[in-house]
């Protein structure tokens, strides 16, 4: 049972644009909320997070915006750059850290 | 500061044999994780160790099992493998994993099960 959900596989942006990645979760105790950005080859990395208790959190060109009564969360990312090309996994965590399936952001030059 | 180690990075095994993955965490990290990446199903949690002890376990058969030794460093086992089985193995080190946004990953073993 998928409890966070990421219903994008893939999404392409135009260098300069804005990129914005999209994540929903079912479980309404999820009390944290975290992105990872991930390379080829290379494990996840922390990128930024946000707690039940806001709805919007920011840093540098990243901004996580939390909607509790939809369930839902999104990552933004303006400007967009060519190295922010990854896969972005969202994560929730309860007793225990519940991954999305990863979107793939392709930005083009 | 070193980073999270795995090893071995790659490896081929046939169904029915079993495997051994280690994990050394952070200098100072006493909570590992272990996860499985599919491609259809992301990251999915294995189990955590802190202080040698199993603290929490996703929902995974019994054929997979881990330890963490007195040195912090963890080893995940997966007996009978099945062609199911193959994924990127992904292990997380922590301080005492409570902080999330302070859990460090490492590369990953790409287990192929053929």
């Amino acid at each position: 049972d998928q409890q966070v959900k990421q219903n994008s596989p893939s999404l392409s942006v135009q260098e300069g644009r804005i990129s914005i990645l999209n994540c929903d979760y079912t479980n309404s105790m999820f009390d944290y909320f975290l992105w990872y950005k991930k390379y080829p080859a290379e494990g996840p990395t922390f990128l930024i997070s946000i707690s039940s208790i806001k709805d919007k959190n920011e840093d540098g060109r990243f901004t996580v915006f939390l909607n509790k009564s939809a369930k839902h969360l999104s990552l933004h990312i303006v400007p967009s750059q060519p190295g922010d090309s990854a896969v972005y996994f969202c994560a929730a965590t309860g007793n225990q850290f519940y991954f999305g399936t990863g979107t793939s952001l392709t930005v083009i030059p | 500061k070193a980073g999270v180690t795995q090893t071995p990075r790659y490896l081929i095994k046939t169904r029915g044999q079993q495997v051994t993955l280690s994990c050394s965490p952070i200098s100072g990290h006493r909570s590992v994780s272990w996860y499985q990446q599919t491609p259809g199903q992301g990251l999915q949690f294995l189990f955590e160790y802190f202080s040698e002890t199993q603290r929490n376990k996703g929902n995974f058969p019994g054929r997979f099992s881990g330890r963490q030794f007195s040195n912090s460093r963890s080893e995940m086992n997966v007996s009978t493998l099945e062609l199911g089985d193959s994924a990127l193995y992904l292990c997380a080190s922590s301080l005492d994993g409570t902080s999330y946004n302070e859990q460090f990953f490492g590369p990953g073993t790409r287990l192929t099960v053929l």
